[in-house]
């Protein structure tokens, strides 16, 4: 068993292009997460996906889309990548959406610079 | 409004010190999770403890510790014996009601060296 995969690894981009980070999971979990972790600030959440089908914005969704097509995948897009996007990327899963939390298992990131 | 507050930032010690990660939340809600991971050099995130309002009883897992104290918001983590493997930086985190369903907050982190 995988858990969470995540591609690319890390990625250099030029300000301006486009991007999607991959992100898949193999435990048929519910609930599917993006994070961006940056020095000083922890991990903060982008955007999430209770179920296949459904999404909503965390805490910093400005630049940033997601789809959720189905179970297993949760991609995320910059549109037009700018500098501050800079960060390490974290896809997470759980089991449950919605009612008392179970635990988020992580992805192993994706590193992005933007230049 | 939801908080979690790691106020150090980085701790050293030489090995097999004792050591306590302090983690400081804020929360009006009555019902929440507490959790605690480790991240390790190679950066992923690992799962340590998974901790609910409800239980305040101290959990131990080997040479990991974990005091939950309601009165004072704490969840600190307390590693004994430390080793050099234990280096990392270690996050706490609140899972509570935010705009009707539950979300992660974490703190900022505290990088754990531990010197051979």
């Amino acid at each position: 068993i995988a858990g969470i995969t995540q591609a690319p690894t890390s990625q250099i981009l030029a300000a301006g292009r486009r991007m999607t980070l991959r992100c898949t999971q193999d435990m048929r979990h519910n609930a599917m997460y993006w994070y961006r972790q940056d020095l000083g600030l922890g991990l903060r959440l982008i955007h999430y996906s209770n179920t296949a089908g459904t999404t909503g914005k965390g805490e910093v969704p400005d630049g940033y889309s997601v789809s959720r097509a189905n179970t297993d995948d949760f991609p995320l897009t910059l549109a037009s990548a700018v500098p501050s996007q800079t960060s390490v990327y974290f896809c997470a899963s759980s089991v449950l959406a919605g009612g008392p939390p179970d635990t988020q298992y992580f992805g192993p990131g994706t590193r992005l610079t933007v230049l | 409004a939801q908080k979690v507050t790691q106020a150090q930032t980085e701790i050293s010690v030489v090995e097999k010190e004792d050591v306590t990660l302090d983690c400081v939340y804020e929360t009006r809600d009555t019902t929440y999770y507490l959790f605690w991971y480790k991240q390790p050099p190679s950066g992923e995130l690992v799962f340590l403890i998974r901790r609910n309002s409800f239980d305040e009883q101290n959990e131990i897992s080997g040479r990991y510790s974990w005091n939950f104290q309601k009165s004072t918001s704490s969840f600190n983590f307390t590693i004994t014996a430390s080793q050099v493997v234990d280096s990392a930086v270690y996050f706490c985190a609140l899972s509570a009601i935010v705009s009707g369903t539950y979300k992660y907050i974490f703190g900022t982190g505290t990088r754990l060296k531990v010197l051979a």
